[in-house]
């Protein structure tokens, strides 16, 4: 079935780049998320990418789509200690509709000073 | 800047109980969603909500689970008789397209 993995934790230092991996499985996804967690926060939309791009940059976040090995990144540059959080990655289900986002665990990002 | 926001955050209930969890979508939203977290796994599509109906459903989302936008603003998910099970983070989401989805910062259940 359909499933989306991530590394559960990195670790940088302020200042450095942040980069957050995630593999899915599904083929015919057509968008793809970021979602970021702060403690006792919902979950923040902050970027998607169409499946047929393979790059998307926005200020400091620059997302990497390689559709041919169902890999995503998600490169935060300059990383603050106010981007510690839960980065979550999701994948749609039924061709575009956000209605069935599959999941990963999340990647826990710790940045110290 | 309008927020989704969803209350309780945090409902206790016994188990067979039915709890209520709501949520308020932002205005101009035409689609809602709810997601569940059971603590330390992944967040989980419940269902979607548009022009009134389900529009998707997971096989989560039993015969124990309804939906409803009653006045048209309030979201709500109802639980007709929790089990320990139910234990989970609900969270509800909306967006004027189906690209995008806005959460809300989450309802914890706990049943015991």
């Amino acid at each position: 079935g359909e499933d989306v993995e991530q590394s559960l934790f990195l670790s940088v230092r302020e200042g450095d780049s942040s980069v957050i991996n995630c593999t899915y499985t599904d083929s015919s996804s057509t968008y793809l998320y970021w979602y970021k967690q702060e403690p006792g926060a919902g979950l923040q939309l902050l970027t998607y990418i169409f499946s047929n791009m393979d790059m998307k940059q926005d200020q400091r976040l620059t997302v990497l789509l390689n559709k041919k090995d169902k890999h995503l990144s998600l490169r935060i540059a300059d990383t603050q200690t106010g981007d510690s959080a839960i980065y979550f990655c999701a994948e749609s289900r039924y061709g575009g509709s956000q209605g069935n986002l599959i999941f990963g665990k999340g990647t826990k990002l710790s940045v110290k000073p | 800047e309008p927020e989704v926001t969803q209350t309780p955050s945090h409902q206790v209930t016994q188990m067979g109980q039915e709890v209520i969890l709501r949520c308020v979508p932002i205005s101009n939203h035409l689609y809602f969603y709810w997601y569940r977290q059971i603590l330390g796994q992944k967040v989980e599509f419940l269902v979607s909500f548009y022009n009134n109906e389900i529009s998707e459903k997971s096989e989560i989302f039993d015969d124990q689970f309804s939906v409803e936008r009653p006045d048209g603003s309030n979201f709500t998910l109802k639980i007709r008789s929790t089990k320990l099970e139910d234990s989970a983070m609900y969270f509800c989401a909306g967006g004027e397209g189906n690209t995008e989805a806005f959460f809300g910062q989450g309802t914890r259940l706990t049943v015991v």
